[in-house]
């Protein structure tokens, strides 16, 4: 079957860097997405990996080893308003997008 | 600005009393989704349409069906909604399906079934 783990919540500081990882195994690869959702809003485009290595844009940056089957996410200098779930999401054979549960990420001051 | 549009936001209906949801898109996408999202799940595809080619998920209950009139507009209907049904109904559009293209979502209608 085709699945994808990631942590269900993690907690960091404000002005800190956290690192969010997604684990992956599908029926074909067709790259991996990463998506922010705010509570009870929809979810929004963060980064796209289909090549492995590192993908950078602003304070997130996103990494991927398609051999390992895994990518993180990673917020620099972060801000409460990234209070947020993360949804990882990899496009299979079929170009059908299997979603992660998202990892609920909590800033504390 | 291009956008993918939901109404109602919030919807509120008893059981088994049908409703209809709708998205509109101003991106001139060909492909669109409806999916449903319970809290702190994943969201689950129910259907998608390139342009006006159906594609039913093995497992979306019969209970649900779409419509896609024209390439703008999508309609998710529930014939008779059950308590089962209370989640976050989520439209998003792509360029196309046959390609690794972003899908690009509208802000959702939160459903409650009574």
């Amino acid at each position: 079957g085709q699945n994808i783990d990631q942590p269900t919540e993690m907690t960091a500081t404000e002005g800190a860097i956290v690192q969010i990882n997604c684990t992956y195994q599908t029926s074909g690869f067709n790259g991996l997405f990463w998506y922010q959702q705010h509570a009870g809003e929809a979810p929004t485009f963060l980064s796209y990996n289909v090549l492995d290595g590192l993908e950078e844009k602003g304070r997130f940056s996103s990494f991927l080893s398609r051999s390992k089957g895994y990518s993180y996410l990673l917020l620099k200098e972060l801000q409460m308003k990234d209070s947020a779930s993360y949804l990882c999401a990899v496009m299979d054979s079929n170009y059908q997008l299997i979603w992660g549960a998202g990892t609920k990420l909590i800033i504390k001051p | 600005d291009a956008m993918v549009i939901q109404n109602p936001r919030y919807q509120v209906t008893q059981f088994g009393k049908p409703v209809t949801l709708s998205c509109s898109q101003t991106l001139n996408h060909n492909v669109m989704y409806w999916y449903q999202q319970k809290s702190s799940q994943a969201p689950k595809l129910l259907f998608h349409y390139y342009d006006k080619d159906f594609n039913n998920e093995a497992d979306t209950p019969d209970n649900f069906q779409s419509r896609r009139p024209n390439t703008s507009f999508c309609f998710l209907d529930i014939r008779s909604p059950g308590l089962g049904d209370t989640a976050m109904y989520l439209c998003a559009t792509s360029r196309t399906s046959g390609g690794a293209d972003t899908q690009y979502f509208g802000p959702g209608t939160r459903l409650t079934v009574l």
